[in-house]
């Protein structure tokens, strides 16, 4: 079972819009969140995390919502750019000794100039 | 700093030999991830071991097996390669403490004919 789902396979956005990448988990042991910005032949890239005891985290034009009484997470991209075009992947870890991450399928984000 | 560094890149092995991939973290991190993607399973986790000590393992057969040294550097072991083995098998190194960011190298695409 899907315990970290992306549904959306691919979201096309106007370059300067606003791109919403969306996410859901089914786990409530999940406490802190990431995503990942992947391009072809290469690993993932963190972009940005979340801890349980937050709802909002922003770095610069990346923002991530977490709305745990939904287990939704989101992440914002405002201005859109072309060099965001990427796979984005949400995962999810429980707080402990060991770091295991589950992972969405991903999202692939195209930005058209 | 440098970042993680996978060898080899890309690896092409025949259906019951065995292969041996390796991962160099970022300097100062202890705690070592492996990661198996696949077009069908997605991302997915394999072990992690932190200071030479497994500390949890993903739902793959006994043929994957892994280790970490002294200097934190870390190898992964397929035995008797199958085709389902195909993948890009991604390390991931973090700091091991508070704080559940991984980064992950460039990977080491293996091909099983």
């Amino acid at each position: 079972d899907q315990q970290v789902k992306q549904n959306s396979p691919s979201l096309s956005v106007q370059e300067g819009r606003i791109s919403i990448l969306n996410c859901d988990y089914t786990n409530s042991m999940f406490d802190y969140f990431l995503w990942y910005k992947k391009y072809p032949a290469e690993g993932p890239t963190f972009l940005i995390s979340i801890s349980s005891i937050k709802d909002k985290n922003e770095d610069g034009r990346f923002t991530v919502f977490l709305n745990k009484s939904a287990k939704h997470l989101s992440l914002h991209i405002v201005p859109s750019q072309p060099g965001d075009s990427a796979v984005y992947f949400c995962a999810a870890s429980v707080s402990g000794s060991a770091r295991q991450l589950t992972f969405g399928s991903g999202t692939q984000l195209t930005v058209l100039p | 700093k440098a970042g993680v560094t996978q060898t080899p890149r890309y690896l092409i092995k025949t259906r019951g030999q065995q292969v041996t991939l390796s991962c160099s973290p970022i300097s100062g991190h202890r705690s070592v991830s492996w990661y198996q993607q696949t077009p069908g399973q997605g991302l997915q986790f394999l072990f992690e071991y932190f200071s030479e000590t497994q500390r949890n393992k993903g739902n793959f057969p006994g043929r994957f097996s892994g280790r970490q040294f002294s200097n934190s550097r870390s190898e992964m072991n397929v035995s008797t390669l199958e085709l389902g083995d195909s993948a890009l098998y991604l390390c991931a190194s973090s700091p091991g403490t508070p704080g559940y960011e991984q980064y992950f190298g460039p990977g080491t695409r293996l091909t099983v004919t």
